[in-house]
């Protein structure tokens, strides 16, 4: 089945570094990715839709100029979460859909950010 | 065995019945649980989290069953706008966090 992966799987940073997540689908092409966000015991919040070759579109209340996404390919998209806090230490999850694939959408394994 | 199993569906249900579908889940240190809705090629939206006692949220009844291992949603007295898939979310919160998806079951309602 489609498989959708994440790197890191988990990350340790200090406040005021940037961290870069990466998303890849790993055996189909995803036009559409989306990032999500989830603190513990919370539901998934959706941040941004990721779409390849052009600016992501971001959920309301969401700092476009903090959480930077970068669709660069049909299989990469990427959130630098830049000048990481404490408070956005979370759980960062990826979702695609294969393209002229169906309505099926493939979650990544999630990154676990820490910001001390 | 998955950690997490639906049923993929889809059920086709008459307006106005009710249908029930379960998940399961593999591990039995899973601490939270939700079900998620999600409509054709948009993101899931939280429909209901799952609590031991169970929860009712209108026509919709969330159970779990800890010793069985699975989380169960009912929805009574269905309507046409019902019809989406649902992901049934298992969260592990603590050393080893982890999150995992269900890969929903498709639910059509039909007038």
């Amino acid at each position: 089945g489609a498989v959708v992966s994440q790197h890191p799987s988990w990350v340790i940073c200090k406040s005021g570094t940037s961290v870069k997540i990466e998303c890849r689908s790993l055996d189909f092409q995803a036009t559409t990715m989306f990032w999500y966000r989830q603190f513990p015991k919370q539901s998934l919040m959706l941040m941004a839709t990721s779409n390849e070759g052009s600016k992501a579109t971001y959920e309301q209340g969401v700092e476009k100029d903090k959480f930077l996404i970068n669709h660069a390919s049909l299989t990469l998209s990427t959130l630098t979460v830049t000048s990481a806090h404490p408070e956005d230490s979370s759980f960062y999850i990826c979702s695609a859909y294969r393209d002229r694939g169906g309505d099926t959408q493939y979650f990544g394994p999630g990154t676990r950010l820490t910001v001390l | 065995r998955k950690e997490v199993e639906q049923d993929p569906g889809p059920f086709n249900v008459p307006e106005g019945a009710t249908v029930a579908f379960n998940c399961t889940y593999s591990n039995s240190a899973s601490q939270s649980f939700f079900w998620y809705r999600q409509d054709c090629r948009k993101e899931p939206k939280l429909l209901m989290s799952v609590y031991s006692s169970g929860n009712e949220d209108g026509r919709f009844t969330a159970q779990l069953n800890r010793a069985s291992q699975y989380i169960s949603l009912l929805i009574r007295d269905s309507k046409l706008s019902d019809s989406a898939t649902y992901l049934c979310v298992v969260n592990m919160w603590g050393r080893d966090d982890k999150i995992i998806f269900g890969k929903g079951t498709r639910l059509h309602i039909l007038p």
